[in-house]
Order: structure tokens, then C-alpha cells, then sequence
């Protein structure tokens, strides 16, 4: 199986920030990572696909590259409404799999 | 819009069964793979299988290989997961979700996403 590990498990960060996440997977997967952005008791929501191709309705300060194994979701002028679980997951390979996320928090 | 709504989630014993299903409306689903994922109480996410658009392929995690079928009904526009001699390490919250694919120019390969998610059906095994 492919593992996803993302970097940092969780992040403090204030409204206005920019702000970087890291995944890596432990294989190449050339392009073929999402992002989803999660809160709690809800189901995830698709953010990026393709690594870096914004998903309709997603606005534009979040934006996703990376082709390989490392991969980077940004966030630019962070809102109130984006402090949530971002969640990277691998569609290279069956088992998809899914990073253990990274927890944006208010600081 | 795009709607899906699991159901069949409860509580059941260890080597029971269980049977999901998830009613979608929204877009025309005789056309799309279908997926369920699951995510144990404060843990992670844990894909568990991927029907095609036709019920012709499918795979499933090793995990839950021989214990659970998914399938679908295409003129019910209903995906199901039959979960047999259930184990409380299958204690999750379920959802299915909607594929979507983007066609890589440079590669030619079919990339695949979780457009939609239904809003997750719990799933506790317990004696």
C-alpha cells in the first residue's frame, strides 16, 4: 500500500495568514493526489484534484502542486471559515489512501 | 443538486451483518464509479471499496476482502455495501462518495477524485 504522510499534524495559524501543508507519499504517484478539507462530524469536501486543478466553488486562495512524491496544499489570506482537518489522499493505486491530516487551528 | 444519503447504520454484535445504502440524486449515476470510505471515532480515513459505473469492477481493501460486497442498482440510483461477520475494528462511520475523473493529457491516464460525499452512516460492532 502507499503511504501518505502529512506535515505538520497540526498548525496554529491566525485570519490573514498563508499557510503550507505538506504530504508526502511513499511512492510516485506522479499527479495523482487530492486535497479535502474536513470539519467536524461532517463529511470531507473535495478542495483540489490532480494535485493542483481547483475544484468548482472552491475559492481561489487555495491552490495545490506537486508532482511525485511531495506535495503541497496552500492556503493564502486564511478566513474564519477555513479552520478545519485538510486531508490529502493517493487515487495512483487501489488501496486509495488517505493522510492522517493536519488539524488548522485558530491561534 | 447532488444528494447522497446513507442509511442502514446501527449497532450490531461481532459476526453479524449489516447492510448500507446510499440513495443519490443529483446526476446521472448509471454513469460513475461509486465508492465507500470509512473513518473510526477520532481516527483517519480509510478508503474500503469502488464499484464502475456498471457493477462490473470492483475492488475491495484486503482488509474486508470475503466479508463485504459492493454493489449497485442503477434504476433505484442506489450503491449498497453488504457487510458480513462484522469485527469492531469495522466500527466506523461509513460514507459513499461519488467518483469524478480528470483526463491527464500528458499521461493519458484517468485521475480520479471523491467529487461528493454522502453524510455518513455509523456503524458500531460491539457485544
Amino acid at each position: 500500500d502507499i503511504q501518505m504522510t502529512q506535515s505538520p499534524s497540526s498548525l496554529s495559524a491566525s485570519v490573514g495568514d498563508r499557510i503550507i501543508i505538506t504530504c508526502r507519499s511513499s511512492q510516485r504517484i506522479s499527479t495523482y493526489l487530492n486535497w479535502y478539507q474536513q470539519n467536524p462530524g461532517k463529511a470531507p469536501k473535495l478542495l483540489i484534484y490532480a494535485a493542483s486543478s481547483l475544484q468548482s466553488g472552491v475559492p481561489s486562495r487555495f491552490s495545490g502542486s506537486g508532482s511525485g512524491t511531495d506535495f503541497t496544499l496552500t492556503i493564502t489570506s486564511l478566513q474564519a471559515e477555513d479552520f478545519a482537518t485538510y486531508i490529502c489522499q493517493q487515487t495512483y493505486s487501489t488501496p486509495y489512501t488517505f493522510g492522517q491530516g493536519t488539524k488548522l487551528e485558530i491561534k | 443538486q447532488v444528494q447522497l444519503v446513507e442509511s442502514g447504520g446501527g449497532v450490531v454484535q461481532p459476526g453479524r451483518s449489516l447492510r448500507l445504502s446510499c440513495a443519490v440524486s443529483g446526476f446521472t449515476f448509471s454513469s460513475y464509479g461509486m465508492h465507500w470510505v470509512r473513518q473510526s471515532p477520532g481516527k483517519g480515513l480509510e478508503w474500503v471499496a469502488v464499484i464502475s459505473y456498471d457493477g462490473s469492477n470492483k475492488h475491495y481493501r484486503d482488509s474486508v476482502k470475503g466479508r463485504f460486497t459492493i454493489s449497485r442498482d442503477n434504476s433505484k440510483n442506489t450503491l449498497y455495501l453488504q457487510m458480513n461477520t462484522l469485527r469492531p475494528e469495522d466500527t466506523a462511520v461509513y460514507y459513499c462518495a461519488k467518483e469524478g475523473a480528470y483526463y491527464d493529457t500528458l499521461t493519458g491516464g484517468l485521475e480520479y477524485y471523491f467529487e461528493y460525499w454522502g453524510q455518513g452512516a455509523l456503524v458500531t460492532v460491539s457485544s
